[in-house]
């Protein structure tokens, strides 16, 4: 069973600073992996994903995620941190196995960022 | 594009009361699901569907029943509320199996059982 892993459920950054959050993801096949980012009172749109095309994936906002598999992450950075991207963050991932559609996400990583 | 349309957005419901939130798709996706999302949980997959006529249940579905007779709607039944059902419920609709693409989430719906 695919299972992901967000390592810090807070993040605090100053603006201007690197965004790191951390995903690592857990699965017996080649896994499809997801960032979604989620404001307040809204819902999930996504961020970026993985399908194999490229180890390196870029998404909107300036965010990217490196698919790693001798590490088994997909961690999401942006170079610099802007006051509107404070949310909360989640990597999901869905088995490559067919039939296999369903989401399974992390716990989220709320992003704080500090003027 | 409308998307994901769930409603309603609010509702407050005594405990026992039966409820239904409703969800409908425009994209003629083939896959629909049900979602609640907790603080510090995540998203915890309800029921989900891979098409019309085709439910089946996910991580957490005791409380709680679905149907699928149209490929645009996706209701999901509160049967008899209880306290441990306040949470907010997200829909997502996902291109036909096979196809791994994301899912499109609506807006959700905060739910409070007193």
């Amino acid at each position: 069973a695919q299972s992901v892993t967000q390592l810090g459920s807070h993040v605090s950054v100053s603006e201007g600073a690197l965004v790191l959050l951390r995903c690592n993801y857990s699965s017996s096949v080649p896994p499809y992996l997801f960032w979604y980012v989620q404001y307040p009172n809204q819902g999930l749109q996504l961020l970026l994903k993985y399908t194999s095309a490229a180890t390196l994936v870029k998404g909107i906002n300036g965010f990217e995620a490196e698919f790693k598999k001798s590490e088994t992450s997909f961690h999401l950075t942006k170079p610099s941190a802007h006051m509107s991207d404070a949310a909360e963050y989640f990597c999901a991932v869905r088995g490559a196995q067919g039939g296999s559609e369903k989401l399974v996400f992390g716990k989220g990583t709320k992003l704080t960022v500090n003027p | 594009n409308a998307g994901v349309t769930q409603t309603p957005k609010f509702q407050v419901l005594k405990t026992g009361q039966s409820m239904t939130l409703q969800c409908a798709q425009d994209m003629n996706h083939e896959y629909m699901s049900w979602y609640r999302q907790d603080p510090g949980m995540g998203l915890r997959l309800i029921h989900y569907s891979v098409g019309a006529g085709i439910t089946d249940q996910g991580e957490v579905p005791n409380g709680y029943n679905v149907s699928r007779s149209t490929t645009e709607d996706f209701p999901l039944r509160l049967l008899s509320a209880a306290p441990s059902q306040t949470s907010v419920y997200f829909c997502a609709s996902t291109p036909g199996q096979g196809k791994y693409t994301e899912a499109f989430f609506g807006q959700g719906t905060r739910l409070t059982v007193v």
